[in-house]
């Protein structure tokens, strides 16, 4: 069946420009992750969607970034006002339920650049 | 701060050895540890979900146990191939979060 799947896969973005990178989930999986890679480091959690509500943005690592979730599917993650610190790999992965250890089934990710 | 640490940080091998690294994590409100191979150009793929204290798993040449009284997670690869080239991470999983807390991984790459 289909995977996760990301778009765009590439995005080069001039500083200060707001982006929106796009999620679509397994149909079906209610739990919805958002993480990023930045070069030399590990996965960094962003935000977690149960349905179409987040109850744990804790990971955000400012208010130039927001994410929403609709039809209990796609969930769309905007940055604003990008920075050049923002330039890392973002990776979506969704999972059948939240709160068991179920385990994450993740997309391709996109790779943002910031010049 | 909950901190989920692996090593090695990369490990280089010859096809046909084997070999294991280690995921340390919080031995406290332990609910879950999670394994995933992660390929250059790919997505991670789930390896292992591991739940109770003594698990283990095999999946292949692959397996894994976990101890979570003192808090940590072997991964251990036998016979190693050039396939098996990739990044291990491991995730944490604690009770009352809905978050994982990823190592930062251990790079493998197995020389033909």
């Amino acid at each position: 069946g289909a995977g996760v799947s990301q778009s765009p896969s590439n995005k080069v973005t001039e500083k200060g420009k707001d982006v929106e990178l796009r999620c679509d989930p397994i149909s079906g999986h209610t739990a919805l992750y958002w993480y990023r890679q930045r070069l030399g480091q590990g996965l960094e959690f962003l935000i977690y969607f149960q349905g179409n509500s987040a109850p744990d943005k804790s990971g955000l690592p400012s208010d130039r970034f927001s994410a929403e979730r609709t039809g209990e599917s796609v969930s769309t993650l905007t940055i604003q006002r990008t920075q050049q610190e923002d330039s890392a790999v973002y990776l979506c992965a969704s999972s059948p339920q939240p709160g068991l250890a179920y385990e994450q089934y993740f997309g391709p990710g996109t790779r943002l650049t910031v010049t | 701060i909950l901190n989920v640490e692996q090593s090695p940080q990369s490990l280089h091998v010859q096809e046909g050895d084997s070999t294991n690294f280690t995921c340390s994590f919080p031995s406290s409100n332990f609910y879950a540890l999670h394994w995933y191979r992660w390929e250059t150009a790919k997505s991670p793929k789930a390896l292992f979900v591991m739940t109770l204290n003594g698990d283990e798993k095999k999946k292949g040449r692959i397996s894994a146990t976990l101890n979570t009284k003192e808090g940590y997670s072997y991964l251990y690869i036998k016979g190693s191939q050039p396939e098996d080239s990739a990044t291990y991470l491991c995730a944490f999983y604690t009770s009352g979060t809905y978050k994982y807390i990823f190592g930062t991984g251990t790079r493998l790459k197995v020389l033909a």
